[in-house]
C-alpha cells in the first residue's frame, strides 16, 4: 500500500523559511520520481517541483524557481521542500504525489493528503 | 503558463452521464498524449482516474472514460453516483517552461 505523509506547513511571516516533508512508504522510494504540486485556497491545482529518483535532475515552476529546493534523501524514504523568501502567494496545501513510472513523469498516481502553509505577518 | 481550461461546475442526476472538458493549446494537451484526469474530495489526497487519455489505473470504475479531440480532452463519467461528488482536474505535460499544467477544476454535482 502506498502511502505519503506530508509534514511540516504551518504560519510563517513573508521572507520566512519552511522545509517540508513527505514520508513515503510501501513502495520502492528510491525508483520513483517525486512532486510537489500546491492547491492555493479556493483555487486549483499548481505544479511547483520534480525530483528525478536519483535526485540528479530537478525542475521547477518558474513562480518558484531561485526560492525553493526540491531534494530526497533515498536512505529515508524522504522527499523535502526547502521553501525560503516566502511571500503571501505561497500560501497553499502542499502535496507531494509520485510518477506513475520512469516513462510517465506527467502522470501522478499517488499522492499525500497535503500540508498547509499560510504566509501572513 | 497557462491553466487549461475546465468548466467551473458541472451536474447530473444519479444515472445519468456528463462530460467535462479541458481545452489547453498545441503546446500542452494537443501536441502530447500525456493528459491525466484527477479526483478531489476535499481533505483528502487526489485520485488518478485516466491517465494518457484514455487510459484507467487498476481499481477505477470502468465508468470513468477519457478521451481528446485537437485541443481539447474530456472526461466522462457514466451511471453518476453520489460519491462522484467531487472537484475534477485535468492535467498536461507542456512543452512550456512550466513542464506540467493542471486544469482549472470542475466541481460536479449529482442532484
Amino acid at each position: 500500500q502506498v502511502h505519503l505523509v506530508e509534514s511540516g506547513g504551518g504560519v510563517v511571516q513573508p521572507g520566512g523559511s519552511l522545509r517540508l516533508s513527505c514520508a513515503a512508504a510501501g513502495f520502492s522510494f528510491s525508483s520513483y520520481t517525486m512532486h510537489w504540486v500546491r492547491q492555493a485556497p479556493v483555487k486549483g491545482l499548481n505544479w511547483v517541483a520534480i525530483i528525478s529518483s536519483d535526485g540528479g535532475n530537478k525542475y521547477y515552476a518558474d513562480s518558484v524557481r531561485g526560492r525553493f529546493t526540491i531534494s530526497r534523501d533515498n536512505s529515508k524514504s524522504t522527499l523535502y521542500l526547502q521553501m525560503d523568501s516566502l511571500r503571501a502567494e505561497d500560501t497553499a496545501v502542499y502535496y507531494c504525489a509520485r510518477v506513475l513510472s520512469d516513462s510517465s513523469w506527467h502522470t501522478f498516481d499517488y499522492w499525500g493528503q497535503g500540508t498547509l502553509v499560510t504566509v501572513s505577518s | 503558463q497557462s491553466a487549461l481550461t475546465q468548466p467551473a461546475s458541472v451536474s447530473g442526476s444519479p444515472g445519468q452521464s456528463i462530460t467535462i472538458s479541458c481545452t489547453g493549446t498545441s503546446s500542452d494537451v494537443g501536441g502530447y498524449y500525456y493528459v491525466s484526469w484527477y479526483q478531489h474530495h476535499p481533505g483528502k489526497a487526489p485520485k488518478l482516474i485516466i491517465y494518457d487519455v484514455n487510459n484507467r489505473p487498476s481499481g477505477v470504475s470502468n465508468r470513468f472514460s477519457g478521451s481528446k479531440s485537437g485541443n481539447t480532452a474530456s472526461l466522462s463519467i457514466s451511471g453518476l453516483q453520489a460519491e462522484d461528488e467531487a472537484d475534477y482536474y485535468c492535467s498536461s505535460y507542456t512543452s512550456s517552461s512550466a513542464h506540467y499544467v493542471f486544469g482549472t477544476g470542475s466541481k460536479v454535482t449529482v442532484l
